[in-house]
């Protein structure tokens, strides 16, 4: 089974850009995994999946600021002109062998 | 457009039951993965279940043999039954939709306590 590293906290300027990375596992380093983010009191809301090519693929009416990218196990998640709309928790997933996994998620703070 | 609407949680004794619908729209259920994820009290998200589109369904470890899901596809409603509940199964349960959970629900409280 996969497993998914994110770290607890991150934190950008308000207008600046920040860069949020979720790591696969030993071994699962080409695994597609999605990005979901969910804002306070809210409940998730899918952005984006990104394949292990880099390749990534945008839910609906999710705004151009969100990118995806990829490399080598990491995976990225891009939010550029930030708001304070961003702030959020947001996780990574993947699947394996009929089982879901998500990683810890990451919080953050728009200053 | 497609929603998914959680019901029917609620508080319950541990040990008693509690079945979750979730009424499906804009798509059909039985053409997609659905699933249930779970989010214990300031936790992070935890996949529990999930039903193919061939009817096969998985669950995670801690609750094999106690929950079950199903759908029906005349209601277009997928359904989560609780069985044995426990302490640590308190928590909003959502259902989302396809491999990579492209659509939550609102999510449905449950809390076991006595």
């Amino acid at each position: 089974q996969p497993v998914l590293t994110q770290s607890s906290s991150a934190s950008a300027s308000l207008g600046s850009s920040v860069k949020l990375t979720c790591t696969l596992s030993s071994g699962h380093s080409r695994y597609t995994i999605a990005w979901h983010q969910q804002q306070p009191g809210k409940s998730p809301r899918f952005l984006m999946k990104i394949e292990g090519s880099g390749s990534y693929n945008k839910g609906s009416g999710v705004p151009d600021r969100f990118s995806g990218s990829s490399s080598g196990a990491d995976r990225y998640l891009t939010i550029s002109n930030l708001q304070s709309g961003d702030e959020a928790d947001y996780y990574c997933e993947t699947w394996d062998s009929n089982t879901w996994v998500f990683g810890g998620g990451t919080k953050l703070t728009v200053l | 457009e497609v929603q998914l609407v959680e019901s029917g949680g609620g508080l319950i004794q541990p040990g008693g039951s509690l079945r979750l619908s979730c009424a499906a729209s804009g798509f059909s259920v039985s053409n997609h993965y659905m699933n249930w994820v779970r989010q214990a009290p300031g936790k992070g998200l935890e996949w529990v279940s999930v039903i193919y589109s061939d009817g096969s369904t998985y669950y995670t470890d801690s609750v094999k043999g106690r929950f079950t899901i199903s759908r029906d596809n005349s209601k277009n409603t997928l359904y989560f039954q609780m069985n044995s509940l426990r302490a640590d199964d308190t928590a909003v349960y959502y259902c989302a939709r396809e491999v990579h959970f492209d659509y939550w629900g609102q999510g449905t409280l449950v809390t076991v306590s006595s």
